[in-house]
């Protein structure tokens, strides 16, 4: 069985404070991607890497794939209230069948 | 709006009842995916259809099942339900033209066994 370890489980920080979140796992993966899910609402996909080593920015996000394509961050510059939500990394097997391993996620609190 | 409907949003039912729940994906995909969320547990993916085909199994019991209909729509049956099935069910949908394809998540169907 395949896991990701993302950690923090949880963070609450101030506004304008900078944080990263990890996503872990001891297998390979042949994409990886990041989602945001907010209560009632189903995950949104914020990002998708592929390739060892890439980083990939959307606005204050800053995403990066491990050069062994095992790992993944997420970095947040100058957290807003809005960025509040639980993130989720997935990881893509590439054995055909698409389906998506998800870590359990961290879930994020932007103090204003 | 992602584009995939689940009904219903809602939905309580006693212990040893059948559900089911239903998913619409996104126009022009073919493939669908059912995931389980729990608090303990997370997102456990629980099966893929592509196409009306079962393309792949993943941690689902064998009280439930699922089939993807003509149209592509797509259903979830959880059968004998116990107070632990009680969770977010989502469904995806995505194009499935490359691995690791985007998949656009439903809102979800909550599920309360009593």
């Amino acid at each position: 069985t395949q896991l990701l370890e993302q950690s923090p489980q949880f963070l609450s920080i101030q506004e304008g404070e900078n944080l990263t979140v990890y996503c872990n796992s001891s297998s390979v993966f042949s994409s990886l991607q990041w989602y945001r899910q907010e209560p009632g609402e189903g995950p949104v996909l914020l990002v998708t890497v592929v390739t060892g080593g890439e980083v990939k920015k959307l606005k204050r996000l800053t995403f990066q794939f491990g050069d062994a394509r095992k790992d993944s961050s997420l970095h947040i510059t100058a957290a807003q209230p809005g960025d509040t939500g639980l993130y989720l990394c997935a990881g893509a097997t590439g054995a055909g069948s698409y389906q998506l391993t998800f870590g359990k996620g961290t879930k994020l609190s932007v103090i204003p | 709006d992602s584009g995939v409907t689940q009904t219903p949003k809602h939905l309580i039912t006693a212990t040893g009842q059948r559900v089911t729940l239903r998913c619409s994906p996104r126009s022009g995909d073919l493939s669908v995916y059912w995931y389980q969320q729990s608090l303990d547990q997370g997102l456990q993916f629980l099966i893929q259809y592509y196409n009306g085909e079962e393309r792949a199994k993943g941690n689902i019991l064998e009280r439930f099942s699922a089939q993807q209909f003509p149209d592509l729509h797509s259903e979830l049956n959880l059968s004998s339900l116990e107070l632990g099935d009680s969770a977010l069910y989502f469904c995806a949908s995505s194009h499935m033209a490359r691995d690791g394809a985007e998949a656009f998540f439903g809102q979800g169907t909550r599920l309360t066994v009593v």
